[in-house]
Formats: C-alpha cells, structure tokens, sequence
C-alpha cells in the first residue's frame, strides 16, 4: 500500500499568514494526489485535484503543488474561514489513502 | 445541483449487518465511478471502496475485503454498502462520494462528497 504521510500534524496561524502543508507519498503517484479541507462535524470539499488544479468555486489563495513523491498545498493570506483540518489523499493505485491529515489552528 | 444523500446508518450488532445507501441527484449518475469512505470518531479518513460505472469493477480495502459489498443501480441513480460481519473497528461516519476520471490520464478524485451517515457498533 502506498502511505501518505503529511507535516506538519498541526499548524498555529493567525489571518493573513501563509501556510504551507506538506505530503509525501511512500512511493511515486505522479500526479495522481487530491486536497480536501475538512471542517468540524462536516464533510470534506475538494480543493486541488491532480496536484495542482484548483476545484471550480475554491479561492485562488488555495494552491497545490508537486509530482511524484512530495506534495505542497498552499494556503496564501489564511481567512478565517480556512480554519480546519487538509488531507492529502492519493488515488494512482489501489488501494487509495489519504495522509492522517494537517490541523490549521488559530493562533 | 449535485447532491448525495445518505441513508441507512445507525446502530448495529456485532456480527450484524447493515445496509447503506446513497442517493444521487443532479448529474448522470451512470457515467461515474462511486466511492465510499469513511471516518471513525476523532480519526482521519480512510477509503473503504469504489465501483465502475457499470458495476462491473470493484475494489476494497483490505479491513472489508469479504464483509463490505460495493454495489449500485444506475436506474434509480443509487449507491449502495452491504455492511457484514460488523466489528466495533466499523464505527465510523460512512460517506459516499462521486469520483469523477480524466479519460485520458485515469487520474481521479473525489467530489463531491455526501454529508455522512453515522454506523455505531455495540452490543
């Protein structure tokens, strides 16, 4: 199985700030990697798809980056409203898995 | 508007079985592979499976190979999760999600998603 490992667990920030949220595949995906931001009590939302395609109707401060083994998304100028908790998933073969996911906290 | 319901959670018995479904609305629903996921308390997300347009493809992860059935009925655009041999470890928040493919590279992705049905194990 391909393991997705993300850093760093968890994050302070205040708005304004940039974050940056990294991901490493156990082997390579190309660019077979999907972010999905998770708010408490609801379902994920796909930001980034194919490493860096930005989802339709997702802020350009959202960009993902990378190929092969190691991944970056990207959160520039952080909003409130970007307080929640990114997963990295891959899906290039099965079965597919998803990093233990980044915690974006307010500092 | 794309929209996936889930229905069908609840309270199972160890050894027991249950079944999930997911009702699509607002696109095709036969033209896309489907997906389950799911999210035990407090914890991350882990793929359970995924079924090809035609039904006709499937695949698990390991922890349900055997006891979870994949499966859907593209006439009535709905997905379904034949939980079996249920332990406390299936306990969890079970979300279905469209996984929609780039037909010329098979890369894919999961969206949108469906707000969750809650399956608690216990006796």
């Amino acid at each position: 199985d391909i393991q997705m490992t993300q850093s760093p667990s968890s994050v302070s920030a205040s708005v304004g700030d940039r974050v940056t949220i990294a991901c490493r595949a156990s082997q390579g995906v190309s660019t077979w990697l999907a972010w999905y931001q998770q708010k408490p009590g609801k379902a994920p939302k796909l930001l980034i798809y194919a490493a860096s395609s930005l989802q339709s109707g997702v802020p350009s401060r959202f960009s993902g980056s990378g190929s092969g083994t190691d991944f970056t998304l990207t959160i520039n100028s952080l909003q409130p409203e970007d307080f929640a908790t990114y997963y990295c998933q891959q899906t290039n073969r099965f079965p597919y898995t998803f990093g233990q996911g980044t915690k974006v906290e307010i500092k | 508007e794309v929209l996936l319901v889930e229905s069908g959670g609840g309270l199972g018995q160890p050894g027991g079985s249950l079944r999930l479904s997911c009702a699509a609305s607002g696109f095709t629903f036969s033209d896309y592979w489907m997906t389950w996921v799911r999210q035990a308390p407090g914890k991350g997300l882990e793929w359970v499976a995924n079924i090809n347009q035609h039904g006709s493809d499937k695949y698990y992860v390991d922890s349900v190979e055997g006891r979870f059935i994949i499966s859907r009925d593209n006439a009535n655009s709905t997905l379904y999760l034949h939980l079996d041999s249920l332990t406390a470890e299936d306990t969890a928040v079970y979300y279905c999600a469209r996984n929609p493919q780039n037909f010329l590279t098979g890369n894919n992705w999961f969206d949108p998603w469906g707000q969750g049905t809650m399956v608690t194990v216990s006796s």
